[in-house]
């Protein structure tokens, strides 16, 4: 079945670098992924959809600049968290839909934990 | 996308069917329902989908009732494995998920 990698898993890094988490789709193509966000004791929060070729659109209040979005092949979307600060700390998580529209089911990677110290 | 309801939690004996439900009286016609569930640091996991007919897989029974407006996922027999926060959301399936805050199942030995 589909399936979507997350990388890497766990990250800890100082306040004010940059974090690039990677998302992949495995074993299908996706012109579309979607990025969310999960705060502790919170239901996952879309952040913004990653369009093949295309700019990502991001839902309000989601910064551009902060959280950047590359979506530069049919099997990889990136979301680069750039001078990461306290406050970014949470799980971070990816899903794609098959291609060709349709019913069937997203599938979710495995999320990022990001702690920003 | 269509609002779901569901309770908070639920508690759940180890081997006994888990009855969850879900609320979706403002589903349209083109809307499926979606369930998942995401065990504590991990991924949301697909479990089941349908539009109006009910559903089965190894893991687990969908009932929709005939106006569409409600929903009952089941895990015929409930292992502690199972304990986690399950999703049900309605969704033109390859548009974006709307999360809401879930049912917290707990399943005790």
């Amino acid at each position: 079945g589909a399936v979507v990698s997350q990388h890497p898993s766990w990250v800890i890094c100082k306040s004010g670098t940059s974090v690039k988490i990677e998302c992949r789709s495995l074993d299908f193509q996706a012109t579309t992924m979607f990025w969310y966000r999960q705060f502790p004791k919170q239901s996952l929060m879309l952040m913004a959809t990653s369009n093949e070729g295309s700019k990502a659109t991001y839902e309000q209040g989601v910064e551009k600049d902060k959280f950047l979005i590359n979506h530069a092949s049919l099997t990889l979307s990136t979301l680069t968290v750039t001078s990461a600060h306290p406050e970014d700390s949470s799980f971070y998580i990816c899903s794609a839909p098959p291609g060709g529209g349709g019913n069937q089911p997203q599938h979710f990677g495995d999320g990022t934990r990001l702690s920003i110290l | 996308d269509a609002k779901t309801t569901q309770p908070p939690s639920m508690d759940c004996a180890e081997g006994r069917a888990a009855n969850l439900p879900c609320n979706h009286s403002t589903i349209s016609g083109n809307e499926y329902v979606y369930w998942y569930r995401q065990i504590h640091s991990q991924g949301p996991q697909y479990i089941i989908h349908g539009l109006k007919n009910n559903e089965t897989n190894e893991m687990a029974s969908l009932i929709i009732t005939e106006d569409r407006k409600s929903s009952t996922l089941i895990l015929p027999h409930a292992t502690l494995r199972d304990t986690a926060v399950y999703y049900c959301i309605v969704s033109r399936g390859y548009s974006t998920l709307t999360f809401g805050k879930g049912t917290m199942l707990l399943v005790s030995p």
